[in-house]
């Protein structure tokens, strides 16, 4: 059984914090890693798509990397605000046409 | 230009109804996939369609099916419901089935089965 972890399941920062979370999936049959935030009340947003071993990926202050040798992700965020708070979810892309999604990490930036 | 929608928005239904939830993909994307979300997990992946074929299944009984319509809308039909139906469903549509193609969510369809 195939099995993404996301850890930690959540997270309290202050704002200007910055701060990292993990998603761990299995290192066979790799095609690709997505990350997506989801806010409450809002639908999940792709924050990136990773193919490559060795991809860092940058959107302004958030950027991710991947390991598809040992099987993880990393996504940072610099200098967190209160409207990052949000759920961030990897989902992994095995045999071209299937994904599992990790249960996500839960982000609450206090002002 | 529209995001994903879908409808209905709320959904309140008994054991052993049955249940059809509705998808219109963004203008120019052919491929549609479907999600179950239970509170405090991730998305299960359900169904992907392409060009109106299914594409890929996930780990559900053959109580869910599926189709895509030539205009690539998709409709998720649900038999014989169990309480454990109860959950949010989410549909994604994206430019086609490559892993490269970003998906773009809708709304989802909160379903209650009683």
């Amino acid at each position: 059984i195939l099995n993404v972890e996301q850890s930690p399941q959540s997270l309290h920062v202050q704002e200007g914090d910055s701060t990292n979370f993990t998603c761990s999936f299995p290192s066979s049959n790799f095609y690709a890693l997505h990350w997506y935030r989801w806010e409450t009340a809002k639908s999940p947003e792709a924050l990136f798509v990773m193919t490559l071993n060795g991809d860092e990926k940058k959107k302004g202050r958030i950027s991710a990397t991947l390991n598809t040798k040992e099987g993880y992700s990393y996504l940072y965020i610099k200098g967190s605000q209160p409207e990052d708070s949000a759920t961030y979810l990897c989902a992994f892309i095995y045999n071209t046409d299937k994904l599992i999604f990790g249960t996500g990490t839960r982000l609450q930036v206090f002002p | 230009d529209a995001g994903v929608t879908q409808s209905p928005t709320h959904l309140i239904k008994t054991r052993g109804q049955q249940v059809t939830l509705r998808c219109s993909p963004i203008s120019g994307h052919k491929s549609v996939s479907w999600y179950q979300q239970v509170l405090g997990q991730g998305p299960q992946f359900i169904f992907q369609y392409y060009e109106k074929e299914e594409r890929g299944r996930g780990n559900f009984p053959d109580r869910f099916s599926a189709r895509q319509f030539p205009n690539y809308s998709s409709e998720l039909n649900v038999n014989a419901l169990l309480l454990g139906d109860s959950a949010l469903y989410l549909c994604a549509s994206s430019l086609g089935t490559s892993e490269n193609n970003e998906q773009f969510f809708g709304p989802g369809t909160r379903l209650t089965v009683l």
